[in-house]
């Protein structure tokens, strides 16, 4: 099966940096998707992003599925983004193992 | 919008119980999953479902096994309950096709003593 790596494992920033999270895959890709995963361990979904690029408020997404690779952005980071954020792909879903972000005020 | 909700948030067993994680889903979606999360090792699948009485093994399948009598429905059996089963366990359901977002239950956090 496919292998998902993420960078970087955990990062920590002040209130209001901006932050890029990456997804790289070891095959083509498809229904990639972007989590957070809040502190009660529930997977939020962020993006739904098979190919191209979305946004949605301070959070934005890209996939480049020809070179196998995802980026989620987060802009004007706020303490309450702070937690795991995966991603994942295919019609099973493969998870990579997360980056923990840490936001302090 | 989609919802996804799971029997229990925290359960605790004794080994050797026979264990049930029950999840409903309301959008009609015919694909389900469940899936096991372990710090250092993420997310794994261990049953999917694609239609009523139809299921799959997913990467790790021993020691579980799951039932499908209703679209809604999924459960997951742990006939014989045991401490490396002691996980986070996340139900997820999706459209059947290509493109299929998975949207997830809330997770049950099984303790097994």
């Amino acid at each position: 099966g496919i292998q998902v790596e993420q960078s970087p494992p955990d990062l920590i920033l002040q209130e209001g940096a901006n932050s890029t999270l990456r997804c790289n895959f070891s095959d083509s890709v498809n229904n990639l998707q972007w989590f957070h995963q809040n502190p009660w361990g529930q997977l939020i979904n962020l993006f739904y992003i098979p190919s191209g690029t979305k946004q949605n408020g301070r959070l934005s997404a890209t996939t480049v599925a020809t070179e196998r690779y995802s980026l989620l952005y987060i802009s004007s980071s706020q303490t309450t983004d702070s937690g795991v954020y995966f991603c994942a792909g295919n019609e099973k879903l493969t998870f990579g193992t997360g980056t923990r972000l840490t936001i302090i005020p | 919008d989609v919802k996804v909700t799971q029997s229990s948030r925290y359960l605790v067993k004794r080994t050797g119980e026979k264990v049930f994680l029950e999840c409903v889903q309301d959008m009609d979606h015919e694909n389900m999953f469940w899936y096991r999360q372990d710090p250092g090792l993420g997310l794994r699948l261990i049953y999917f479902s694609y239609d009523v009485k139809m299921k799959e093994k997913g990467d790790i399948p021993e020691g579980y096994s799951v039932s499908r009598e209703k679209k809604e429905r999924f459960s997951l059996i742990l006939e014989s309950a045991s401490t490396n089963q002691t996980s986070m366990y996340l139900c997820a359901s999706s459209f059947l096709g290509v493109y299929n977002e998975q949207f997830f239950g809330p997770g049950t956090r099984l303790t097994v003593l």
